[in-house]
């Protein structure tokens, strides 16, 4: 098993330029999750999906937009990237529910320059 | 609302040191609670959590955390650190929702250790 897969691994934009970060997992999970990492910060949520055909927004969504495209994809598209979006991006995807003791498991991320 | 507090965001030790990293908790509801290790250019990985089914966990490479109601903490130790042990750690609150699973990460607190 992959686990979590994560699409590129680097990325750098100009400020406007847009783009998707792809994110797929092959464990059958219900959930998905778009994480971003700043220094000091943790890892804040921008979005999740709780099951196929279903996205939230989370702690910081302005400027993003997400797709659950399958069970298996979740995508994150910048429209107009920012420089404030330079971070790390995190996909990651649990089994899901209203159980909430799950693990959640993590891709290895997309490092993002916006310049 | 749920909340987590690191002391510390970065903590030295010396090989073969006692590894301590502490967590405190807010939480209105009897919490889940995680702790994740994030080694270099690398995802989050599960270390251990607890889940109210004992209050001493114990995890992956040594780690054990004691949950102590009474301080809401969930401090993270380890007897002897290991070389292999430097990471950035993070501890996470499950937040009780009725349709999904969503965990709030600390800040981190890397770890160095020095032979």
């Amino acid at each position: 098993n992959a686990g979590v897969t994560q699409t590129p691994k680097f990325q750098v934009l100009k400020t406007g330029q847009s783009m998707t970060l792809q994110c797929a997992q092959d464990m059958n999970h219900n959930s998905m999750y778009w994480y971003r990492q700043d220094p000091g910060m943790g890892l804040r949520l921008i979005y999740y999906s709780a099951s196929e055909g279903t996205t939230d927004k989370g702690e910081v969504p302005n400027g993003y937009n997400v797709s659950r495209l399958n069970k298996r994809e979740f995508s994150l598209r910048l429209e107009s990237a920012a420089p404030s979006q330079t971070s790390v991006y995190f996909c990651a995807s649990s089994e899901g529910g209203a159980v909430v003791f799950y693990e959640q498991y993590f891709g290895p991320g997309t490092r993002l320059t916006v310049t | 609302a749920q909340s987590v507090t690191q002391l510390g965001s970065h903590v030295s030790v010396s090989e073969g040191a006692l590894v301590l990293l502490r967590c405190n908790y807010s939480s209105s509801v009897p919490p889940y609670l995680f702790w994740y290790v994030q080694y270099p250019n690398q995802g989050l990985q599960l270390l251990l959590k607890y889940t109210s089914a004992a209050t001493l966990v114990k995890g992956i490479n040594g780690f054990e955390a004691e949950f102590k109601k009474s301080e809401t903490s969930f401090h993270l130790t380890k007897p002897s650190a290991h070389m292999s042990d430097a990471a950035e750690y993070f501890c996470a609150v499950s937040v009780v929702k009725t349709s999904y699973d969503k965990v709030i990460f600390g800040p981190g607190t890397s770890l160095s250790v020095i032979p």
